[in-house]
């Protein structure tokens, strides 16, 4: 089945500074990548999200890329500000079972230093 | 328009009880999640439900787990004999289709 891995677990950046996720899948088959960011005690929000037949997304200071061929996509942060911090998660469609899931990495816990 | 709703936000009980928790799905979601996350931990898929289609159980981890669902409307996870290791949050998810999946806010349920 589909495995998704997300790097790194933890991240601390200072204010201003631009943070980077990453995350790879094992299913070519996969085409659509979303991202949630977790706040304390909240439900996962969806930030931003990319289907396979384009390379780059970007709304604002956030951005995301996708790699069909190395099977990995990217979550990019410009400018970061201390309401960044957050858990971030990304996931990967899968198809089984008659109907798309979506696997989730494991997270990102992102720390903004003002 | 309003988001998932879950209920209660918050529940404790003791060892050996059962507990029901509720998902609201954002109106006209035909399909709707449940996982589970323990502390500090990623995304565990419990269940599916799609209209009116058989739903995927597979991510049940015992029977002691079932959940139930009318038509396209409101969600019941039960938990049966809740031992400690059940302690967790229970998200739920809704989706238009299989696409997007939009969360509720979770139960955090402590099991004494």
């Amino acid at each position: 089945g589909e495995n998704v891995e997300q790097h790194p677990s933890t991240l601390s950046v200072q204010e201003g500074d631009s943070a980077v996720i990453k995350c790879t899948y094992s299913d070519s088959a996969s085409n659509y990548f979303p991202w949630y960011k977790q706040e304390l005690g909240k439900g996962p929000q969806l930030i931003i999200d990319i289907r396979s037949n384009v390379g780059e997304k970007k709304d604002q200071r956030i951005a995301v890329t996708l790699n069909k061929t190395a099977k990995h996509f990217s979550l990019h942060i410009t400018e970061t500000q201390p309401e960044d911090s957050a858990v971030y998660f990304c996931a990967a469609s899968w198809f089984s079972g008659g109907y798309n899931k979506l696997i989730f990495g494991a997270g990102t816990r992102l720390a903004v230093h003002p | 328009g309003a988001g998932v709703s879950q209920s209660p936000s918050n529940k404790v009980t003791e060892k050996g009880k059962d507990v029901e928790l509720r998902c609201d799905p954002i109106s006209g979601h035909t399909a709707l999640y449940w996982y589970r996350q323990r502390l500090g931990q990623g995304l565990e898929f419990l269940i599916y439900f799609q209209g009116n289609s058989a739903p995927d159980k597979s991510g049940l981890p015992s029977d002691r787990f079932s959940a139930e669902r009318t038509g396209e409307s409101v969600s019941t996870l039960t938990i049966q004999r809740t031992q400690q290791e059940d302690s967790a949050v229970y998200l739920c998810a809704s989706s238009p289709s299989a696409g997007t999946q939009y969360f509720g806010p979770g139960t955090r349920l402590t099991v004494l």
